[in-house]
């Protein structure tokens, strides 16, 4: 596609209930990258994909939070007994190779729980 | 440990020149960028500048970066309009997870 896709955009949900948030990369880029921005703060990193391995999930806050990347392209975000504190703008990014420097976002999804 | 703070609000008149201002903590960052975020809009790379540069120019805009200080700044001239947006100051070690800051808004006055 001509950039990251993320869907939905929008997902309200109730606390306790599971939800997916699914990422579209790049055609061709292998890395791919989830965020969490809450109201008034900068993103923060969550997971760091290369490929279909997770390089990097140090940023996953605890084990509700789970990613796949089962053929090294769209990605998945699954988040367990979903908290209020949850409530955040999840933000997909990819890169060709690997880059920060050439990683390019996604318009998020925006998650509210209730 | 990791982090980037900056200043959250700055207003600044049409035509002048707008200055953010950042500070970091890892002295081992490879990477340091500036990234700006539209309403609606997804995250723009703006610039990014490599740690052992103190300077890079890119049409209106303008990136020093003092590495004895950990201090970058963002210099954007003529503001216009089109420039209100939320600034974010960011960090990174290369291929893995950038560390951004709050985020500065920028409002422009007519």
């Amino acid at each position: 596609g001509a950039g990251v896709s993320q869907t939905p955009s929008n997902k309200v949900t109730e606390k306790g209930k599971y939800v997916e948030l699914r990422c579209d990369p790049i055609s061709g880029h292998t890395a791919l990258y989830w965020y969490r921005q809450s109201l008034g703060q900068g993103p923060e990193f969550l997971i760091y994909f290369q490929g279909t391995g997770a390089a990097d999930d140090s940023g996953l806050p605890n084990d509700r939070f789970f990613a796949v990347r089962p053929e090294g392209s769209v990605s998945t975000l699954k988040i367990q007994r979903t908290e209020r504190g949850d409530s955040a703008v999840y933000l997909c990014a990819s890169s060709l190779t690997g880059g920060a420097t050439e990683a390019f976002f996604g318009q998020g999804t925006r998650l509210t729980v209730v | 440990g990791e982090d980037v703070e900056q200043s959250l609000f700055l207003s600044v008149r049409e035509g002048d020149s707008s200055v953010i201002n950042c500070t970091y903590t890892d002295s081992s960052s490879t990477y340091l960028y500036w990234y700006k975020q539209e309403p609606g809009a997804g995250l723009q790379l703006l610039t990014y500048i490599f740690s052992n540069m103190d300077m890079k120019q890119d049409q209106r805009l303008t990136v020093l970066l003092n590495k004895k200080d950990k201090h970058l700044s963002l210099r954007i001239a003529d503001t216009q309009t089109g420039d209100s947006a939320i600034y974010f100051c960011a960090e990174s070690m290369g291929e893995d997870k950038i560390i951004f800051g709050k985020g500065t808004r920028l409002h422009i006055l007519p």
